[in-house]
């Protein structure tokens, strides 16, 4: 079947830099996403993933290995605001999306 | 404001009763689709239409019904509703052009059915 594994909750401080995994098991692959979710509303776009590497957009980084089945998003400068949830979801050879169920992101002062 | 409505944002249903969940997009997107998102769940694909007047099954089809008109409408129906459909319903568009491209949600519309 197919897999998507990230953990379900995290905490971390304000200011400081946290990195959330994600591990997948798919049939086909044809791109990793990451969405953010704050609690009670829509789930928005962050990155996108298709090839090995590290793709960096401001303070947000999406990191993925293939080769590994694995992604990670990096956070830093940690802001209050960035308490959400975190859903990583591949696209498989189908063009299908199969979503993680999220890790909550916990912010404290 | 350019997006997806959606309604309504909360509703409390009887079993048995029939709800339509209403979803329209100004985008002009060719790709729409229906979400459930459940709690410790990812979020599973109901039904999706890649184009006006197409229309397939997602992952969890059974008990919804969806019909794509003309582009900018899609309408979920939950024509018996039962006690397994309380969830979170979500509907996403994209450009259809790029099949990995972005998703763009609406705000979501949490059904209770009792």
């Amino acid at each position: 079947g197919q897999n998507i594994d990230q953990p379900t909750e995290m905490t971390a401080t304000e200011g400081a830099i946290v990195q959330i995994n994600c591990t997948y098991q798919t049939s086909g692959f044809n791109g990793l996403f990451w969405y953010q979710q704050h609690a009670g509303e829509a789930p928005t776009f962050l990155s996108y993933n298709v090839l090995d590497g590290l793709e960096e957009k401001g303070r947000f980084s999406s990191f993925l290995s293939r080769s590994k089945g694995y992604s990670y998003l990096l956070l830093k400068e940690l802001q209050m605001k960035d308490s959400a949830s975190y859903l990583c979801a591949v696209m498989d050879s189908n063009y299908q999306l199969i979503w993680g169920a999220g890790t909550k992101l916990i912010i404290k002062p | 404001i350019a997006g997806i409505t959606q309604a309504p944002t909360s509703q409390i249903l009887a079993a048995g009763r029939r709800m339509t969940l209403r979803c329209t997009q100004d985008m002009r997107h060719n790709a729409m689709y229906w979400y459930r998102q459940d709690l410790g769940l990812g979020l599973r694909l109901i039904h999706y239409s890649n184009t006006a007047g197409t229309t397939g099954k997602g992952e969890v089809p059974d008990g919804y019904s969806v019909s794509r008109a003309n582009t900018d409408d899609f309408p979920l129906t939950l024509a018996s509703a039962v006690p397994s459909q309380t969830s979170v319903y979500f509907c996403a568009s994209s450009s259809g052009l790029d099949p990995t491209g972005e998703l763009f949600f609406g705000e979501g519309s949490r059904l209770t059915v009792l």
